[in-house]
């Protein structure tokens, strides 16, 4: 089965730019999309598309993709942006949906 | 604006049926993929499955026989049975909006906890 490999944790000071990773074979024809979970909380789109940003959602939220990798940038950390944060894409054929194993981001 | 809300049995017995419902308010149901996700306790999300239109669906095939979700476009509610429940299934489930087959999550439900136990 189709699987997205994440880092389980990232620790970064605040103002610092965090970098978070989603690796996945068939990323290079699939977009990767990037939530934010804060505890007992829903997950919140802050990246689709590799490198859009919803409305509402703050500038230094930023996505690239390169290959089989995808990659969120939070420049500027805030200890706001302390949180949970999934990857998502879909298998070659949109038959399946499948998430990243997540990753958690501390913010020092 | 859309909003999704989740409901249903917080307590399912093992062997037995959960069966969840997810009310769309704010917009319609129809051209969507609508989809169920799931997270145990201290873990990951998990993708369960999508529905479009009652014509086209995909399930998760580790769950693939025991899984089934429909629409009811006349009171834009969406639907979940999961069978032969275990305690493995205990989690918080939420739906989702998609416009595309395995595009970005616009909109979520809160998410209801369902917890398997005799």
């Amino acid at each position: 089965s189709y699987e997205l490999t994440q880092p389980p944790s990232v620790s970064v000071s605040p103002g610092q730019t965090a970098r978070i990773t989603c690796s996945g074979d068939d990323l290079p024809k699939k977009y990767c999309n990037w939530y934010q979970q804060k505890a007992g909380q829903a997950p919140v789109l802050v990246i689709y598309k590799d490198d859009e940003r919803p409305s509402g959602i703050p500038e230094r939220f930023s996505g690239s993709s390169s290959g089989t990798r995808g990659t969120l940038t939070i420049s500027g950390v805030q200890a706001e942006d302390e949180a949970d944060y999934y990857c998502q894409s879909a298998d070659s054929s949109d038959t399946y949906v499948v998430f990243g194993g997540g990753t958690k981001l501390t913010v020092l | 604006q859309v909003q999704l809300q989740e409901s249903g049995p917080g307590l399912v017995r093992p062997s037995e049926t959960l069966s969840l419902t997810c009310t769309v308010t704010g917009g319609s149901i129809s051209d969507y993929y609508w989809n169920w996700i799931r997270q145990s306790p201290g873990k990951g999300l998990e993708w369960l499955g999508y529905a479009y239109n009652n014509e086209r669906d995909s399930y998760n095939p580790s769950l693939k026989s025991r899984v089934t979700m429909s629409l009811v476009t006349s009171t834009d509610q969406f639907s979940l049975r999961l069978t032969s429940v275990t305690a493995a299934d205990t989690a918080v489930y939420f739906c989702a909006r998609a416009d595309l087959p395995g595009g970005e999550y616009d909109f979520w439900g809160p998410g209801t906890l369902v917890t398997v136990s005799s």
